[in-house]
């Protein structure tokens, strides 16, 4: 079964302060692996879509990488509007043969001023 | 609007009525989504329609729950007999075709509780 793992489950960062979101998977056959930013009562919104190993994705603060059984996403100097919650989701087939994306829980990150 | 819209924004019903979610895609997008957000829980997908062709239903988790797409475009879900577990949001997405490198464009959700 398709597995996607996110970690940690809530970071508290203060401004400037770098880290990393972890998302690990396990699927049948990568089609790609997605990135995407929540907002309290908003849908996600698309941040990235990597598709091999050593695939490296940037935007201003965030940079997305990807392993064959992993993926990170690497916060640069984190502002408090980068606060949100980031879910990870492989892009994988459905029963009926459709594509389908399987979400992780989510990221909650905190950045404090 | 250039955005999914999704209505009503939220619903509160009683254990055992029916209820109908509205999802209006961006123009020109083919590819349409449901999925359930439950508290705690990731991303549920529920089913799947591409342009004409016949939906992919196998992620409703019971018979109470339709959906359909009229013109290729207005899609509703339709809950029947809610339980207090159907509470969740639920999002709907779209896409020009399918999962593109773009990825989806979701909707803000209908907040669905059942009491």
């Amino acid at each position: 079964e398709d597995q996607v793992t996110q970690s940690p489950e809530a970071l508290r960062l203060q401004e400037g302060e770098s880290s990393s979101l972890n998302c690990s998977y396990t699927v049948s056959g990568l089609r790609g692996l997605f990135w995407y930013r929540q907002d309290p009562g908003k849908g996600p919104e698309f941040l990235f879509t990597l598709y091999s190993a050593g695939e490296e994705k940037e935007k201003e603060r965030l940079k997305a990488t990807l392993t064959k059984k992993e993926s990170f996403l690497h916060i640069t100097a984190p502002k408090p509007e980068d606060s949100a919650t980031y879910l990870c989701a492989v892009q994988t087939i459905t029963q009926g043969g459709s594509e389908k994306l399987v979400f992780g829980k989510g990221t909650k990150l905190t950045v404090n001023p | 609007g250039a955005g999914v819209s999704q209505s009503p924004s939220n619903k509160v019903t009683e254990k055992g009525k029916d209820v109908e979610l509205r999802c209006d895609p961006i123009s020109g997008h083919t590819a349409l989504y449901w999925y359930r957000q439950s508290l705690g829980q990731g991303l549920e997908f529920l089913i799947y329609f591409q342009g004409n062709s016949a939906p992919d239903k196998s992620g409703l988790p019971s018979d109470r729950f339709s959906a359909e797409r009229t013109g290729g475009s207005v899609s509703t879900l339709t809950i029947q007999r809610t339980q207090q577990e159907d509470s969740a949001v639920y999002l709907c997405a779209s896409s020009p075709e399918g999962t593109t490198s773009g990825g989806y464009t979701f909707g803000s959700g209908t907040r669905l509780t059942v009491v």
